[in-house]
């Protein structure tokens, strides 16, 4: 079965620290990859995204992530959080930009 | 471009009545996507249309719910009769086919079913 695994339900980490969000995923192919972020009563905003090429994606807000195949995971990276990064984190597949499967979701809390 | 619209952004309806939710997509997308987001379950795709003709519609939980495409500019998902259990948070999709493409996504509209 199709699946996405975000093991982390919610995360802590101190303003300036690092952060990385873990995912894992089930799929009969390589699929296309995403990380979504969604503030408190917003709708989702694409942080990046894979598709083929260089397996190190650079997204919007400083994030990068990493697709590992043979872990058949996609890790979301930021080098030195910041407060205004405090929001859940979707990481989704599927074969195409819309029909996705999405993770249950990691928030992210940030300490000042 | 203002992006993907969604009305109303909150409903509140009495189970059993009937309750439509609208989604106006990205001008230009060929894809829409309707998805729904509740705590136990997550983020669901219920449905995509691809010009304007819905190409699978197996998330769609139950026949209360249906949805229609009728131009590529407006796309509705209706329930009726709405119970308790269809409160949820209801995002509209859009996403234009072919290459590296993303989808947007509205705001949502956040339905609740008393």
């Amino acid at each position: 079965a199709q699946s996405v695994t975000q093991p982390d339900i919610h995360i802590t980490v101190s303003e300036g620290a690092s952060l990385e969000l873990r995912c894992n995923y089930s799929y009969g192919a390589t699929p296309y990859l995403f990380w979504y972020v969604q503030s408190p009563g917003q709708g989702l905003q694409l942080l990046l995204k894979y598709f083929s090429g260089d397996t190190l994606v650079q997204g919007i807000k400083g994030f990068e992530a990493e697709f590992k195949r043979s872990q058949s995971s996609f890790n979301l990276r930021k080098p030195s959080v910041h407060w205004s990064d405090a929001a859940e984190y979707f990481c989704a597949v599927g074969p195409s930009a819309g029909k996705l499967i999405f993770g249950q979701g990691t928030t992210l809390q940030v300490k000042p | 471009d203002a992006g993907v619209i969604q009305s109303p952004r909150h409903e509140v309806t009495e189970m059993g009545q009937e309750v439509t939710l609208r989604c106006k997509p990205i001008s230009g997308h060929n894809s829409l996507f309707w998805y729904r987001q509740t705590m136990m379950r997550g983020l669901e795709l219920l449905i995509y249309f691809n010009n304007n003709v819905p190409i699978d519609d197996s998330g769609m939980p139950e026949d209360r719910f249906s949805a229609k495409m009728p131009n590529a500019s407006f796309s509705t998902l209706k329930i009726q009769p709405s119970e308790p259990r269809d409160s949820a948070v209801y995002f509209c999709a859009s996403s234009s086919t072919g290459g590296a493409t993303e989808a947007f996504f509205g705001q949502g509209t956040r339905l609740t079913v008393v």
